[in-house]
């Protein structure tokens, strides 16, 4: 699976969007963007995935560039309960034992009221 | 409804000792993952679980560590001879299917102290 670089920390105004970005330059064709979280004292939280179109739920948005060699994770209207570790992760979707997820160390993002 | 859930949460071990973590998964889950979290790290892939099989053990640091799911529900990570370097969080996570992507639910970790 493809490295992903980011940013090890990052504040953000209550409120305001906040913009988290990925490097993830050598992602391979077949490779998908996932994005996870985790909140203090608790375990990782499925946030976001995508492959080369940009993708938004309930709780972010996904935005890809074209050559899909970096994305940014945008959430909209960041609140305290938003400060967490944000990790991007790059794999391949085959199912099975390959569904591990590899995880770097992650932007610890820092909501401020 | 109910989620993963791990048990102890916490578990202070004197450095020899043997200790059992559990995992709960969410009802009719077939896919059970188990990762470390050193501190101030991201976590790191253990192995895993289709049902009842092991299919996957390759992060499993040593031999003391052993991993089971008799039943292809509940599972249990089982530390031999707790070593200093084994202090970290321990995390289990599930998923309903096998094939192609679903989101892997986490639990909230059993934080593994060896004095």
């Amino acid at each position: 699976d493809a490295k992903t670089t980011q940013p090890t920390s990052m504040d953000c105004a209550e409120g305001r969007a906040a913009n988290l970005p990925c490097n993830h330059s050598t992602i391979s064709g077949n490779e998908y963007v996932y994005w996870y979280r985790q909140i203090h004292s608790q375990g990782p939280q499925y946030i976001i995935h995508g492959l080369k179109n940009n993708e938004t739920n309930e709780m972010a948005s996904l935005i890809i560039t074209e050559d899909r060699k970096s994305s940014t994770l945008i959430l909209p209207h960041a609140t305290l309960r938003d400060t967490a570790v944000y990790y991007c992760i790059v794999r391949v979707d085959y199912g099975g034992a390959t569904n591990k997820l590899i995880f770097g160390t992650g932007t610890l993002l820092a909501v401020q009221p | 409804g109910a989620g993963v859930s791990q048990s102890p949460r916490y578990k202070v071990a004197k450095r020899g000792q043997d200790v059992a973590l559990r995992c709960d998964p969410i009802s009719g889950h077939v896919s059970l993952f188990w990762y470390q979290q050193a501190l101030g790290q991201g976590p790191e892939f253990l192995t895993y679980f289709q049902n009842e099989a092991q299919l996957d053990k390759s992060g499993l640091p040593s031999d003391r560590f052993f991993a089971e799911r008799p039943e292809g529900s509940v599972s249990t990570l089982k530390i031999q001879r707790t070593q200093q370097e084994d202090s970290a969080v321990y995390l289990c996570a599930s998923s309903p299917q096998t094939s192609r992507f679903y989101e892997q639910f986490f639990g909230p970790g059993t934080r593994l102290t060896v004095l």
